[in-house]
């Protein structure tokens, strides 16, 4: 079992250039979470899906967006990338201490 | 404004010595907290939570203590170990269970 999977591990952007971020999970859990970890502020939770077919908004959604493709996969994408969106992202899935996180992507934008 | 908040960045402690890390929240609707560890190049791990309907929860070396009236909880390792330097983050839930809360992280450093 890989648990949380998160692809890819490293990531430089230019300023406006799109990508999107795969997450994928093994575990069977409904819920799964996308966040941000920049330093001093903990992680904040962009957006989260709590079953498959649903998506609602976090703490910090604006400039991204995320689709959850099936109960397995649930993704997150930059449009148009900022210097502000350089942060280390992390997926998660599962509900309250069950919530499992990937080894995270680091996403710089210059 | 940060809802739960660890004001201590850093903390360095010595082997077997108590290493106690705070966490306040501003938000009376929390009701289930948790306590992540995590090191480096690697995503967070749960530690152990606490209700609000209880005071302390125990499991090995860990202990977390909540202070309902203050809003204030505590992690207590003991004794701590080196392989216990990690980042700890704090974090609170309301009884909707969706989201979490995550204070901004304490950095322990346990030297042998």
């Amino acid at each position: 079992n890989a648990g949380v999977t998160q692809t890819p591990k490293f990531q430089v952007l230019k300023t406006g250039q799109s990508m999107t971020l795969q997450c994928a999970q093994d575990m069977n859990h409904n819920s799964m979470y996308w966040y941000r970890q920049d330093p001093g502020m903990g992680l904040r939770l962009i957006y989260y899906s709590a079953s498959e077919g649903t998506t609602d908004k976090g703490e910090v959604p604006n400039g991204y967006n995320v689709s959850r493709l099936n109960k397995r996969e649930f993704s997150l994408r930059l449009e148009s990338a900022a210097p502000s969106q350089t942060s280390v992202y992390f997926c998660a899935a599962g509900r309250y201490n069950e919530q499992f996180f990937g080894p995270g992507t680091r996403l710089t934008v210059l | 404004d940060q809802q739960v908040k660890q004001n201590s960045p850093s903390l360095s402690v010595q082997e077997g010595r108590i290493s106690i890390l705070n966490c306040d929240y501003t938000n009376s609707m929390f009701d289930y907290f948790l306590w992540y560890k995590k090191y480096p190049a690697e995503g967070p791990t749960f530690l152990i939570s606490i209700s609000s309907i209880k005071d302390k929860n125990e499991d090995g070396r860990f202990t977390v203590f909540l202070n309902k009236s203050a809003k204030h909880l505590s992690l207590h390792i003991v004794p701590s170990q080196p392989g216990d330097s990690a980042v700890y983050f704090c974090a609170a839930s309301d009884n909707a269970g969706n989201m979490l809360t995550f204070g901004g992280g304490t950095r322990l450093m346990v030297k042998p």
